[in-house]
């Protein structure tokens, strides 16, 4: 299919790790990305993967690259309050206007 | 550097109303696009433009039209408002020459439309 899709609601507590997950469409895609929504603003880069890595690590983000399976992933490890938010996974198919866009997860973290 | 500024925050429109959404850049992006984000289906690209006077459609174009006179400029008009057009507008805008091998889209705050 056309969409890459994500989970809508993911509900962890604070201090535990959350898992993130975004199925995506084109194997040929470059770039992959974690885009970070607030509430009320724009939506953030988080991180990235190039195709040819199959896991980044920056600080407490693990991002984790399937791509016989076109399963993206994003671990966030101590898991805080002010990580709330809704998380985008993005594919860039080949072009500045071929990036292609997920539903959007909205994380919720209960203190 | 104010990044990609948008206005206004929030606007409501009847049907058939035209209106612009403002956008612009500081950072002299030559990549700049327009999406819409609607509840269970993500962005989607509306119009986008990899130069002052150069525009091309995305996605979603139908209702909408744009130009690009300037760098630094990019507004999106609506002609005749309709209550599907009802969405949160997002402007963005990569930096091509010199940018990142990854380009990173620096989004603006957005500009939720409310058509009756």
């Amino acid at each position: 299919g056309e969409d890459v899709e994500q989970s809508l609601f993911l509900s962890v507590r604070e201090g535990d790790s959350s898992v993130i997950n975004c199925t995506y469409t084109d194997s040929s895609s470059t770039y992959l990305y974690w885009y970070k929504q607030e509430p009320g603003a724009g939506l953030q880069l988080l991180t990235y993967i190039f195709s040819n890595m199959d896991m980044k690590q920056d600080q407490r983000l693990t991002v984790l690259l399937n791509k016989k399976d076109k399963h993206l992933s994003l671990r966030i490890a101590d898991t805080q309050t002010g990580d709330s938010a809704i998380y985008f996974c993005a594919e860039n198919r080949g072009g500045y206007q071929k990036v292609t866009f997920g539903t959007g997860t909205k994380l919720q973290v209960i203190p | 550097n104010a990044g990609v500024t948008q206005t206004p925050k929030f606007q409501v429109l009847k049907t058939g109303q035209s209106m612009t959404l403002q956008c612009a850049q500081d950072m002299n992006h030559e990549y700049m696009s327009w999406y819409r984000q609607d509840p269970g289906m993500g962005l989607r690209l509306i119009h986008y433009s990899v130069g002052a006077g150069i525009t091309d459609q995305g996605e979603v174009p139908n209702g909408y039209n744009v130009s690009r006179s300037t760098t630094e400029d990019f507004p999106l008009r609506l002609l005749s408002a309709a209550p599907s057009q009802t969405s949160v507008y997002f402007c963005a805008s990569i930096g091509l020459a010199g940018g990142t091998s990854y380009n990173e889209q620096f989004f603006g705050p957005g500009t939720r439309l409310t058509v009756l």
